[in-house]
């Protein structure tokens, strides 16, 4: 089992669609990170959270330390939004471990 | 914001041959540089931690032989993939931090590399 799953592994969505992508994590983190990796390869770093809830634009991030679980929320969904969404974890044993990866295709 | 340029993007190389792939952090000084790996519609694995002026820490599985790794500065790291093989042939990125694990990522845009 992996330390860090991601689901689902893939969407489609109807431009407009309010989307939810999940993360859960079995390991104790100092921090969570939502990356998004576009089909030429490149990444970008969404967001770097380890309470709480960030928004950035149509994005909105959250975290349950408690629960082990984090969201990545993408509202009013865009077709330039197709990419895939990368989960990664700080770990408190000072190891950065990632999530396989969502998926995503929004439709016009 | 912070910018994280990798070069080359792309690279055909022959069976045998070393490639160098650079990571340059473009406006901060990266105390520790992380290079990553990833196969086709996987996620990216970790492949080494380099911290400038020291040796960089390999993951385990990962040859520290095959893959060499120099940060030589606050800027720039390099992953040299010597006497490369077909089953080399991957996706390669790096990214930047300021600290150890603890920090924003800041990622190049990745080499595609084939070797023939």
């Amino acid at each position: 089992k992996n330390e860090v799953e991601q689901s689902p592994q893939n969407l489609t969505a109807q431009e407009g669609e309010f989307i939810t992508i999940n993360c859960s994590y079995s390991v104790g983190i100092s921090a969570l990170h939502w990356l998004q990796q576009h089909p030429g390869g490149g990444i970008v770093s969404l967001f770097m959270l380890s309470s709480g809830k960030k928004k950035h634009g149509r994005l909105i991030a959250t975290i349950n330390i408690q629960e082990k679980h984090s969201s990545l929320h993408i509202t009013a969904s865009h077709p330039r939004d197709s990419a895939v969404y990368i989960c990664a974890v700080n770990s408190d044993t000072d190891k950065l471990i990632f999530g396989t990866g969502t998926r995503l295709q929004v439709f016009p | 914001g912070a910018v994280v340029s990798q070069h080359p993007s792309r690279v055909i190389c022959k069976s045998g041959t070393s490639v160098k792939i650079e990571c340059r952090s473009l406006d901060f000084q990266a105390t520790t540089m992380f290079w990553y790996r990833q196969f086709p519609k996987q996620s990216l694995m970790l492949m080494a931690t380099s911290n400038e002026g020291s040796k960089a820490t390999y993951e385990q599985g990962v040859e520290k032989d095959k893959f060499l790794i120099n940060h030589a500065s606050l800027t720039l790291s390099t992953l040299t993939v010597t006497s490369a093989h077909p089953e080399d042939s991957s996706f390669y990125i790096c990214s930047a931090g300021l600290l150890s694990y603890n920090s924003p990522l800041h990622f190049g845009n990745g080499t595609r590399l084939t070797v023939t």
